[in-house]
């Protein structure tokens, strides 16, 4: 079966960095998504690899490794804003969305 | 810019009952897809439609109909409400299949 893998849910210090892990196992793989869901709301987009290696956006950056099925998003400089859950998504080789059941991050000041 | 629109946001439904989200963007994407998300799950896929007059089914069809007349508006239709179908349903659209999708801000369903 095809099977996305994210800490359900991570605790982290305002102005610190934290790392949130994706590993996956699906049927071909056609790139990864990361999106940030604040609670009662609509995902809305952060990163996307197709490649191995890192992808840098602001405060945000993307790793992925496709020979180890893995990914991680880095939040840099927390701010109390970026609580939210964090949704990774794999599309497999028929180009379908699987995704994780989020990671959901808290912010302590 | 209105970006994805949704309503109602949120419907309570008897068992039996039938309703129908609605869903209209105004980006001129071609993709459109209906997503649940349930607790503690990821999202899962309904119905897409790469296009005007095409739609295919997703992960969970079961007991829902789409349909796709304009590229702006992708309804998706409940027959006979049912306990399991209670969730929060999210439409979102996109240019193609490796882009990102921008999501409508969901409708809570709740069937008693």
């Amino acid at each position: 079966g095809q099977n996305i893998d994210q800490p359900t849910e991570m605790t982290a210090t305002e102005g610190a960095i934290v790392q949130i892990n994706c590993t996956y196992q699906t049927s071909g793989f056609n790139g990864l998504f990361w999106y940030q869901q604040h609670a009662g709301e609509a995902p809305t987009f952060l990163s996307y690899n197709v490649l191995d290696g890192l992808e840098e956006k602001g405060r945000f950056s993307s790793f992925l490794s496709r020979s180890k099925g893995y990914s991680y998003l880095l939040l840099k400089e927390l701010q109390m804003k970026d609580s939210a859950s964090y949704l990774c998504a794999v599309r497999d080789s028929n180009y379908q969305l699987i995704w994780g059941a989020g990671t959901k991050l808290i912010i302590k000041p | 810019n209105a970006g994805v629109t949704q309503t109602p946001k949120f419907r309570i439904l008897k068992i039996g009952q039938s309703m129908t989200l609605q869903c209209t963007q105004d980006m001129n994407h071609n993709y459109m897809y209906w997503y649940r998300q349930d607790p503690g799950m990821g999202l899962k896929l309904i119905y897409y439609s790469v296009g005007a007059g095409i739609t295919d089914k997703g992960e969970v069809p079961n007991g829902y109909n789409v349909s796709r007349s304009t590229t702006e508006d992708f309804p998706l239709r409940l027959e006979l409400a049912a306990p399991s179908q209670t969730s929060v349903y999210f439409c979102a659209s996109g240019i193609q299949e490796n882009t990102e999708a921008f999501f409508g801000q969901g409708t809570r369903l709740t069937v008693v």
